[in-house]
């Protein structure tokens, strides 16, 4: 039962474009999430977080949208760059401050044209 | 240099054999994680210590093992019993304190001959 979703396996964006990437969550427990970067045969590395209390968090290119009540966050980059090529993870902690660790989505394979 | 270090980063397995799995950070964090994926799959936890000498059980725990005797060190253990051990397995430690992010490790790829 996946409570972290990542419908799109893959994505593909120009260059110079916007990325978006979507996630849906179930469970109401969630009360942050976090977005992390994963290239191949590597650990993940963390972007942005966001806490359940706001709907946005900028960091450079990235920022982080959180719709509560359709239980749905988006990453937005922008521009687009090559480096961005990888695969992204969303993942919740859910009350309780994550001390009993993160639920990860599935992934989305991020592919950066030239 | 302050990070995560998981060793060896490729092992292989005879069917039967138990494996353990190191991971050592010098991050200071109290919090320390193992995660299993698997291809085209989230990250999934198996075990998780917030303090030394105390783990708990996380999403997948059948046939695996922890220790944490040393707040630098989480080894994990892959016992004979885990059907389907091939994977990438992943170590992250974080500070306590609400909502920390968890860093980490760059992973060992299990696979069984």
């Amino acid at each position: 039962d996946q409570q972290v979703k990542q419908n799109s396996p893959s994505l593909s964006v120009q260059e110079g474009r916007i990325s978006i990437l979507n996630c849906d969550y179930t469970n109401s427990m969630f009360d942050y999430f976090l977005w992390y970067k994963k290239y191949p045969a590597e650990g993940p590395t963390f972007l942005i977080s966001i806490s359940s209390i706001k709907d946005k968090n900028e960091d450079g290119r990235f920022t982080v949208f959180l719709n509560k009540s359709a239980k749905h966050l988006s990453l937005h980059i922008v521009p687009s760059q090559p480096g961005d090529s990888a695969v992204y993870f969303c993942a919740g902690y859910k009350s309780g401050g994550g001390a009993d660790g993160l639920t990860f989505g599935k992934g989305t394979h991020l592919i950066i044209q030239p | 240099d302050g990070g995560i270090t998981q060793s060896p980063k490729y092992l292989f397995r005879k069917e039967g054999q138990n494996v353990t799995l190191s991971c050592e950070q010098n991050l200071n964090h109290d919090a320390m994680y193992w995660y299993r994926q698997d291809p085209g799959q989230g990250l999934r936890l198996i075990y998780y210590s917030q303090i030394v000498n105390d783990f708990q059980k996380g999403d997948i725990a059948e046939g695996y093992s922890v220790s944490r005797e040393k707040k630098e060190s989480f080894p994990l253990t892959v016992t004979s019993a885990q059907k389907n051990p091939t994977a990438f397995y992943l170590c992250a430690s974080r500070l306590t304190g609400r909502n920390q992010p968890q860093h980490f490790g760059d992973g060992t790829r299990l696979s069984i001959l």
